[in-house]
């Protein structure tokens, strides 16, 4: 079946830095990709929606300028958190080629 | 926007005994409603999903049913046991199909656990 790998499963930076996600579709080719954040014990929240070859369409109240996402290629989308602070701190999960299909997950630490 | 309320948040049973959710959502527009099962630190896990042209689904142990008119839904688990034990979400789409689906909207989560 498809398979969605993301990477890192975890990162720690500092704050002010910023953090790159990747997303990639390992046997299929994904025109979409959907970026979801996840607070700990809460549900997962879309994030937007990453399109390849033209800009990622945002959900309300995300800020584009800090979460940056490119999706240049067919099998790869990634997220740039910007300026990371720590309430950025949280799971970030990717998915493609419909519901089906999820990462593994980033949790991403600001200290 | 769609907006999905799933209950109960938590949910205590006796290995072999049955498990239900519900989850209700308030766009008629859905039509394609996935349930989720997630482990502590991992993505969530497609285990069963329904399109709005069917009532009922079954797979083994796992089925899902769907009242369009009441725009509720339910999970059932039979026979559970204790690798059953995680976080369960209901989530609902509009799509038009394809990679639409992707875009969810998902309930608050449910809460596990399969006593041994």
């Amino acid at each position: 079946g498809a398979v969605v790998s993301q990477h890192p499963s975890w990162v720690i930076c500092k704050s002010g830095t910023s953090v790159k996600i990747e997303c990639r579709s390992l046997d299929f080719q994904a025109t979409t990709m959907f970026w979801y954040r996840q607070f700990p014990k809460q549900s997962l929240m879309l994030m937007a929606t990453s399109n390849e070859g033209s800009k990622a369409t945002y959900e309300q109240g995300v800020e584009k300028d800090k979460f940056l996402i490119n999706h240049a290629s067919l099998t790869l989308s990634t997220l740039t958190v910007t300026s990371a602070h720590p309430e950025d701190s949280s799971f970030y999960i990717c998915s493609a080629q419909g519901a089906g299909t999820f990462g593994s997950g980033t949790r991403l630490t600001v200290v | 926007g769609e907006n999905v309320e799933q209950h109960p948040s938590t949910l205590s049973v006796q290995e072999g005994d049955s498990a239900v959710i519900k989850c209700t959502y308030s766009d008629s527009a859905s039509n394609y409603f996935p349930w989720y099962k997630q482990e502590l630190g991992k993505g969530p896990q497609l285990i069963i999903d329904i399109r709005s042209n069917v009532g009922e689904k079954k797979d083994q142990r796992i089925a899902v049913t769907l009242n369009k008119t009441a725009k509720h839904f339910s999970l059932h688990i039979t026979e559970t046991q204790p690798e059953d034990s995680a976080v369960y979400f209901c989530a609902a789409s509009k799509g038009g199909g394809g990679t639409s689906y992707g875009k969810l909207t998902f309930g608050q989560g449910t809460i596990l656990t399969v006593h041994p």
